[in-house]
């Protein structure tokens, strides 16, 4: 299976900064025959399920604001969030799709300073 | 509205059965793979199988192998799982979720506590 390895697992950001999210997966995602990384980004808030924000790495999803931004390449991948407002405080997972058994980083916690 | 909705969870004893059932509306269910996913208690997201539009394809986490059977009735819009010979580990909240790669819709989730 591929592991997914996110860092850092929490950080506490002040509102309107950066907080920035890293994924690495234990072998590359890319899919030569369409250059495409088969990886997502989660946002889970408290008592929620999670909700879709990134695919193919850097793909926003419909509705997802764009404060939110994902890149990254191959093994290393990273979930940027340029002016954090407070509605962001969440955990963050990315999900490789690339083997046939899907799975998810452990999760990044994102709180307020 | 287009959503998930999970039902069948509970208290099982190691070495029971239960059947999760995820109703499906708003969008055409046979459209689309469909998704278990869970997540332990205070614990992160784990794929757990996912299903073909004709159920001509399956696929489970290792882990569940020769124990879980995910399933599904297009007629009825929902989505199955069954679960045999329980563990403590499969303790979590089950989430039913739409696609084959990434996954735009998931249902509330539903807890399935495996205790003696």
């Amino acid at each position: 299976d591929i592991v997914m390895t996110q860092s850092p697992d929490s950080l506490a950001v002040s509102l309107g900064e950066r907080a920035t999210v890293n994924c690495k997966s234990s072998q590359s995602v890319l899919y030569s025959s369409d250059n495409k990384n088969y990886l997502a980004w989660y946002q889970q808030k408290p008592g929620q399920p999670p909700k879709l924000l990134i695919y193919w790495a850097s793909t926003r999803e419909s509705g997802v604001p764009d404060r939110f931004a994902g890149s990254g390449s191959g093994t290393d991948f990273t979930l940027t969030i340029s002016s954090l407002q407070a509605e962001d405080v969440a955990v963050y997972y990315c999900q490789q799709y690339y083997s046939t058994t899907r799975t998810f980083g452990q999760g990044t916690k994102v709180e307020i300073k | 509205e287009v959503q998930l909705v999970e039902s069948g969870g509970g208290l099982v004893q190691p070495g029971g059965s239960l059947r999760l059932s995820c109703a499906a509306s708003g969008f055409t269910f046979s459209n689309f793979w469909m998704t278990w996913v869970r997540q332990a208690p205070g614990k992160g997201l784990e794929w757990v199988a996912n299903i073909k539009q004709d159920e001509s394809e399956k696929n489970y986490v290792e882990s569940v192998k020769g124990r879980f059977t995910i399933s599904r009735d297009n007629a009825k819009n929902s989505l199955y799982l069954q679960m045999n010979s329980l563990r403590a580990e499969d303790t979590a909240v089950y989430y039913c979720a739409r696609g084959y790669w990434n996954f735009d819709l998931w249902g509330r989730g539903i807890l399935v506590t495996v205790s003696s």
